[in-house]
């Protein structure tokens, strides 16, 4: 089955320390997206990759790195500098042409002690 | 700056059709309108999207008026599994990778 999927699906951390956060698809699709949710509020979009070797900072990359090696994958590093990094991180991907109907993960939700 | 408008919350009978609102005054010609769904701590759901023509898939029916300053979805028989929070959302064309999320429409379908 394609899609897309994120580990792990509950996640803990000590203040202070870097994480990673995995998305893997298999779709073939070119553009992936990390977004970062609240409870109670929308998402909002930390970065996107339109294509391999190439990403742009969303609304709140502050705190956040990624890479984009490769095409199927994109994952997310939540930095030591992230003040509240405590939430449910979403992860997606669409075909080029057809950014408006992205694919999501089933999330990963990161918990910071 | 939202772009849409949406009811905080909406419940709708089981079997019978639901009806979401949702104003975008502000929209301009080349912005789409899109809808998702987001059940309950799962990532969310591309449902349809449109420009000004009606459109129908097998998920829901997306109206928009003429001037589309606003539109309507509509899922034409709910059930329990439709219950999650319904997101309006306008974007632009083919350059505009992102998708703003609202509060959206947290709908409860009823038994």
């Amino acid at each position: 089955d394609g899609g897309i999927t994120q580990s792990p699906k509950y996640l803990f951390r000590k203040e202070g320390q870097n994480v990673t956060l995995s998305c893997e698809q298999n779709l073939n699709h070119d553009a992936m997206y990390w977004y970062r949710q609240d409870p109670g509020q929308g998402l909002r979009l930390i970065y996107y990759s339109q294509i391999v070797n190439d990403f742009q900072k969303g609304d709140i990359a502050e705190g956040y790195s990624v890479s984009r090696e490769k095409k199927e994958s994109f994952p997310l590093t939540v930095t030591s500098a992230q003040k509240n990094p405590t939430a449910f991180y979403l992860c997606a991907s669409s075909p080029s042409g057809t950014v408006g109907e992205q694919f999501f993960g089933p999330g990963t939700r990161l918990t910071v002690l | 700056d939202a772009k849409t408008t949406q009811p905080t919350s909406m419940d709708c009978a089981e079997g019978r059709a639901a009806n979401l609102p949702c104003n975008h005054s502000t929209i301009s010609g080349n912005e789409y309108v899109y809808w998702y769904r987001q059940i309950h701590s799962q990532g969310p759901q591309y449902i349809i999207h449109g420009l000004k023509n009606n459109e129908t898939n097998e998920m829901a029916s997306l109206i928009i008026t003429e001037d589309r300053k606003s539109s309507t979805l509509i899922l034409p028989h709910a059930t329990l599994r439709d219950t999650a929070v319904y997101y309006c959302i306008v974007r632009e064309g083919p350059n505009d990778y992102k998708l703003s999320f609202g509060a959206g429409t947290t709908v409860t379908v009823r038994a």
